[in-house]
């Protein structure tokens, strides 16, 4: 059972857009979430986070918006540049604070 | 300051071997984590050490062990292979025991099961 869903497998985004990645999370006792970017031959590559008492996070180009009474939160890029082209996965930390519960990953394509 | 860093990068094992998969962390980082990338499932989380002592366990069978050594270095171990096995095995680091947020994941192991 997915605790953390990413619905989207794809997105296509031209360059200079605004590319938006969704998450929903299941448990409600998540506090902390967690982006990661992976490009292929690579291990995942931490973006950004974001903790349940803000609903937004910004870091230049990257926000993270927390919709707590919906279990969703949201990855905005802006603008979209062929650079980030990877793949984007949404992660919770579990309750204890010791593992990353991950969603299943959107790939993000970004032409120019 | 060096990254995480995983041997071996590529594997190829036929169903019924055993295999072993090693993880150097960061210098000072004394938690590992091990996760199992595959295309259907995302990424999973498979066990957590810290202090040569396992913290936590992912929903795997015990065909999946590890271990971590004095000097922080982990292994995994699958016996028995079975053509599911074959994924990419992360490998991060964390820099301090407590419930810190972010890891560094080594490249992976890419281990394929015929």
């Amino acid at each position: 059972d997915q605790q953390v869903k990413q619905n989207s497998p794809s997105l296509s985004v031209q360059e200079g857009r605004i590319s938006i990645l969704n998450c929903d999370y299941t448990n409600s006792m998540f506090d902390y979430f967690l982006w990661y970017k992976k490009y292929p031959a690579e291990g995942p590559t931490f973006l950004i986070s974001i903790s349940s008492i803000k609903d937004k996070n910004e870091d230049g180009r990257f926000t993270v918006f927390l919709n707590k009474s919906a279990k969703h939160l949201s990855l905005h890029i802006v603008p979209s540049q062929p650079g980030d082209s990877a793949v984007y996965f949404c992660a919770a930390l579990n309750q204890a604070g010791t593992a990353l519960i991950f969603g299943k990953g959107t790939t993000l394509s970004v032409s120019s | 300051k060096a990254g995480v860093t995983q041997t071996p990068r590529y594997l190829i094992k036929t169903r019924g071997q055993q295999v072993t998969l090693s993880c150097s962390p960061i210098s000072g980082h004394r938690s590992v984590s091990w996760y199992q990338q595959t295309p259907g499932q995302g990424l999973q989380f498979l066990f957590e050490y810290f202090s040569e002592t396992q913290r936590n366990k992912g929903n795997f069978p015990g065909r999946f062990s590890g271990r971590q050594f004095s000097n922080s270095r982990s292994e995994m171990n699958v016996s028995t292979l079975e053509l599911g096995d074959s994924a990419l095995y992360l490998c991060a680091s964390n820099p301090v025991a407590a419930t810190s947020d972010t890891q560094y994941f080594g490249p992976g192991t890419r281990l394929t099961v015929l």
